[in-house]
């Protein structure tokens, strides 16, 4: 079975400076999708970025880059320049060619100290 | 940017009444799902839902939970007899064929 594992549950940075959110993932499948999710206080699910297994190169979207190392199964998510809007809870989620769901890990919930 | 919708926002209704959650998905997307999210616990999945029928169901989507899609636009998500664990967010998300899931602002349940 999929797992997604978002081993921290709490992370806080300083206003303008870089945080990495980790994520690992386990699954037997070559082909598949990795995202991030950002839930504010709204409980609106907001997609931030994501990555097709078969590219080799690491998505970007503005100031949210990912580390995708598919060998380690791993997945983090660097914010550059934080900012108090990057408040919120993120999500790591899994799909793959072919599977209907997305699979969720458990969330780290992201603080922005001013 | 398209949008998939929710109505309602909230709804609060009573132990053991009958509740339709509806969405408005993305018009050209086939795929179609419902997650909910109990207060501060992960997005679990419930069902998806291509080609007028069910693809996949979880374990949580016993009798008591049915989809419908009653025309070219709602996909409507019911829960027969409400129970107080039925307390959540309810998303509805659809995704087109390049794997690009939309998901609607969320429905909140509240059981009473």
């Amino acid at each position: 079975a999929q797992t997604v594992t978002q081993s921290q549950p709490e992370m806080s940075v300083q206003e303008a400076e870089t945080v990495t959110l980790s994520c690992t993932y386990d699954t037997s499948e070559s082909d598949y999708y990795l995202f991030w999710y950002k839930q504010p206080p709204s409980r609106q699910m907001i997609l931030v970025i994501r990555q097709e297994a078969y590219k080799q190169q690491n998505a970007t979207e503005n100031r949210f880059s990912v580390n995708f190392q598919k060998a380690a199964k791993s997945f983090s998510l660097k914010i550059s320049d934080s900012q108090l809007g990057d408040a919120a809870m993120y999500f790591c989620a899994y799909s793959y060619f072919g599977n209907e769901k997305l699979t969720f890990g458990t969330g780290t919930r992201l603080t922005i100290i001013p | 940017e398209p949008e998939v919708t929710q109505t309602p926002s909230h709804q609060v209704t009573q132990m053991g009444q009958e509740v339709i959650l509806r969405c408005v998905p993305i018009s050209n997307h086939l795929y179609f799902y419902w997650y909910r999210q109990i207060l501060g616990q992960k997005v679990e999945f419930l069902v998806s839902f291509y080609n007028n029928e069910i693809s996949e169901k979880s374990e949580i989507f016993d009798d008591q939970f049915s989809v419908e899609r009653p025309d070219g636009s709602n996909f409507t998500l019911k829960i027969r007899s409400t129970k107080l664990e039925d307390s959540a967010m309810y998303f509805c998300a659809s995704r087109d064929s390049n794997y690009g899931y939309t998901f609607g602002s969320g429905t909140r349940l509240t059981v009473v």
